[in-house]
């Protein structure tokens, strides 16, 4: 049973427009959400991160919303680069404990 | 710093074959962590260890898989007998605190 769900294996992007990504979950004792890039042939790295007890964490081009009653996060990546293109990992943690991850989902952005 | 290093980047075995993965986690940090990637289930946690000691493995698909840390720079992640299901990529991560992983470059193993 995953607990955290990223539905769109691929999302492709103009160069300049706006990607949204999606990710739900389902373990209300998840309190800390974090976002991984990861490109080809190398480990996925630290994107941005958001709590619980907030809604909205904003990191330059890159912002995560969260809507607790829904169970629902997204990365919002604004303006779209070329350099963007990765695979992103949704990913969640309850108390500190150890990060469960998502399927992950494949951004090509086009220029 | 070097990073979480992992060795070998690529494997390639027999069905059959015992295969051993291994990781250096960064200095200072004292949670490893064995991910295993496939494209159906992502990111899958195999095992991972707090200061050397195993925590939690309810991760570990079978009982041909193993893991140890022998000391604090040191882990391995061993299958035995090998089968061509286990065909992933594994990443080994550390961590000092909470949320702070840092991953390695994974293995691609392919067994065949």
């Amino acid at each position: 049973d995953q607990q955290v769900k990223q539905n769109s294996p691929s999302l492709s992007v103009q160069e300049g427009r706006i990607s949204i990504l999606n990710c739900d979950y389902t373990n209300s004792m998840f309190d800390y959400f974090l976002w991984y890039k990861k490109y080809p042939a190398e480990g996925p790295t630290f994107l941005i991160s958001i709590s619980s007890i907030k809604d909205k964490n904003e990191d330059g081009r890159f912002t995560v919303f969260l809507n607790k009653s829904a169970k629902h996060l997204s990365l919002h990546i604004v303006p779209s680069q070329p350099g963007d293109s990765a695979v992103y990992f949704c990913a969640a943690s309850a108390n500190g404990n150890k990060l469960v991850f998502g399927a992950g989902t494949i951004l090509r952005v086009k220029s | 710093d070097a990073g979480v290093i992992q060795s070998p980047r690529h494997e390639v075995t027999e069905m059959g074959q015992e295969v051993t993965l291994r990781c250096k986690p960064i200095s200072g940090h004292n949670s490893l962590f064995w991910y295993r990637q496939t494209m159906m289930r992502g990111l899958e946690l195999l095992i991972y260890f707090n200061n050397n000691v195993p925590i939690d493995d309810s991760g570990m698909p079978e009982d041909r898989f193993s893991a140890k840390m022998p000391n604090a720079s040191f882990s391995t992640l061993k299958i035995q007998p090998s089968e061509p299901r286990d065909s992933a990529v594994y990443f080994c991560a550390s961590s000092e605190r909470s949320y702070g992983y840092t991953f390695g470059s994974g293995t691609r193993l392919t067994v065949v």
